[in-house]
């Protein structure tokens, strides 16, 4: 059973362009975390998605990001018009359907550098 | 804000057990204690978890107090590989994980 896959696993782009990361679950997960973390400092929770649904998006900025996961396909987070201050870590986590063994279980993470 | 206290780092030898102590005296009857570690810049590894039993894995041994207010995570023969930081959480079903800073573990040779 293949782990939790995201793509790309580095990411660089200019400001004002956009960044699109993916998040493919582990087989039989349908609930997808992310989280960001910002050079030398901790993990922050952003979004916690079920299929076609956002169930908590408390930890994501108001502004020029979102996130979809919808019925086919990886989870996508989206940032548009990246800043540097965008410049991190971005880890995304799967969990599987309802049950008693909901354990979170993390990709490697997408490195975002924004020039 | 994270509901647990770590020391926020620790040595030791290789070949011995690291102990990881931790915190949480708030913890709600239905919160489970979570283990996790990261290694460099990876991304976090889950080592083993547990509600209010002691718990054992390939990995590592969880040992909570029988009033749940503490627990200590043992890896049993620390190898330079486990230097990482270390999170302990306490987590509702289906919740966000909430990191706090955690225990930079050192294993020395």
């Amino acid at each position: 059973n293949a782990g939790v896959m995201q793509n790309p696993r580095h990411l660089v782009r200019r400001r004002g362009q956009e960044a699109r990361l993916r998040c493919s679950p582990m087989k039989g997960h349908s609930h997808v975390y992310w989280y960001r973390q910002l050079p030398e400092e901790g993990l922050k929770f952003m979004v916690y998605l079920q299929k076609e649904n956002i169930i908590d998006e408390s930890g994501m900025p108001k502004e020029r990001f979102s996130a979809e996961f919808p019925k086919e396909g990886p989870s996508i987070l989206r940032i548009q018009q990246v800043v540097r201050g965008d410049s991190a870590a971005y880890f995304c986590a799967s969990s599987p359907s309802a049950g008693s063994e909901d354990t979170q279980y993390f990709g490697p993470g997408t490195r975002l550098t924004v020039l | 804000d994270a509901k647990t206290t770590q020391p926020p780092s620790m040595d030791c030898a290789e070949g011995r057990a690291a102990n990881l102590p931790c915190n949480h005296s708030t913890i709600s009857g239905n919160e489970y204690v979570y283990w996790y570690r990261q290694i460099h810049s990876q991304g976090p590894q889950y080592i083993i978890h547990g509600l209010k039993n002691n718990e054992t894995n390939e990995m590592a041994s969880l040992i909570i107090t029988e009033d749940r207010k503490s627990s200590t995570l043992i890896l049993p023969h620390a190898t330079l590989r486990d230097t990482a930081v270390y999170y302990c959480i306490v987590l509702l079903s289906y919740d966000k994980v909430i990191f706090g800073p955690g225990t930079s573990l050192s294993v020395i040779p």
